[in-house]
């Protein structure tokens, strides 16, 4: 069965920090894997999104991971900013055209 | 570009009742995404076309869901009747490559409350 996870669930920084959001996917045979943005009420907007045969892409003060081998991603913040706050989600397109969605990490950072 | 336009934003109607959800999609992507979001399921892929043409519907729940792009520029999807179990926010994403391969730019989504 083809599972993405997130955790954690719920995260509080205060502004500045550096922080890490991690996503897990138990099929290795992905395509790709994209990370988006929701904000309260609103659509998801893509931030990432990682080729298969990638490692890593970076935009701004995020940056994004993929081991495939071990079934896991990471999105780094850098310098993270009230503006942040959001529900970060990861999603794994695999190869036989299913996308699964993480449940999503809230994040809040504080002024 | 407006972006992805969905109707309405917020949708209330009572069980039995047909439903229909509209999306418009950025002009030029070649594909069209449904999604479903809620708090129990997550964010859940529906069905999505390229060109026009449906790919895959094995995320539609149930016979009561259908949906349709009669054209490049306009997508419905359709729950007759509707249940209770349906309410979720509905989005639709559009993307300039076929398929799920590329980046996905989403709609606002409908809220879809069904009493």
């Amino acid at each position: 069965k083809q599972e993405v996870t997130q955790i954690p669930a719920a995260l509080s920084v205060p502004e500045g920090e550096n922080l890490v959001l991690n996503c897990s996917f138990t099929d290795s045979a992905i395509y790709n894997l994209q990370w988006f943005r929701q904000d309260p009420g609103k659509g998801l907007t893509s931030l990432l999104l990682i080729q298969s045969s990638q490692r890593e892409q970076t935009s701004g003060r995020l940056n994004a991971s993929l081991d495939k081998s071990s079934g896991r991603s990471t999105l780094y913040i850098a310098a993270s900013q009230p503006g942040d706050s959001a529900t970060y989600l990861c999603a794994a397109c695999h190869n036989n055209n299913d996308m699964r969605f993480g449940a999503g990490t809230r994040l809040t950072v504080k002024p | 570009d407006a972006g992805v336009i969905q109707s309405p934003r917020h949708e209330v109607t009572e069980m039995g009742q047909e439903v229909t959800l509209r999306c418009k999609p950025i002009s030029g992507h070649n594909s069209l995404f449904w999604y479903r979001q809620t708090m129990m399921r997550g964010l859940e892929l529906l069905i999505y076309f390229n060109n026009n043409v449906p790919i895959d519907d094995s995320g539609m729940p149930e016979d009561r869901f259908s949906a349709k792009m009669p054209n490049a520029s306009f997508s419905t999807l359709k729950i007759q009747p509707s249940e209770p179990r349906d309410s979720a926010v509905y989005f639709c994403a559009s993307s300039p490559g076929l398929g799920l391969y590329n980046e996905q730019f989403f709609g606002p989504g409908t809220r879809l409350t069904v009493l």
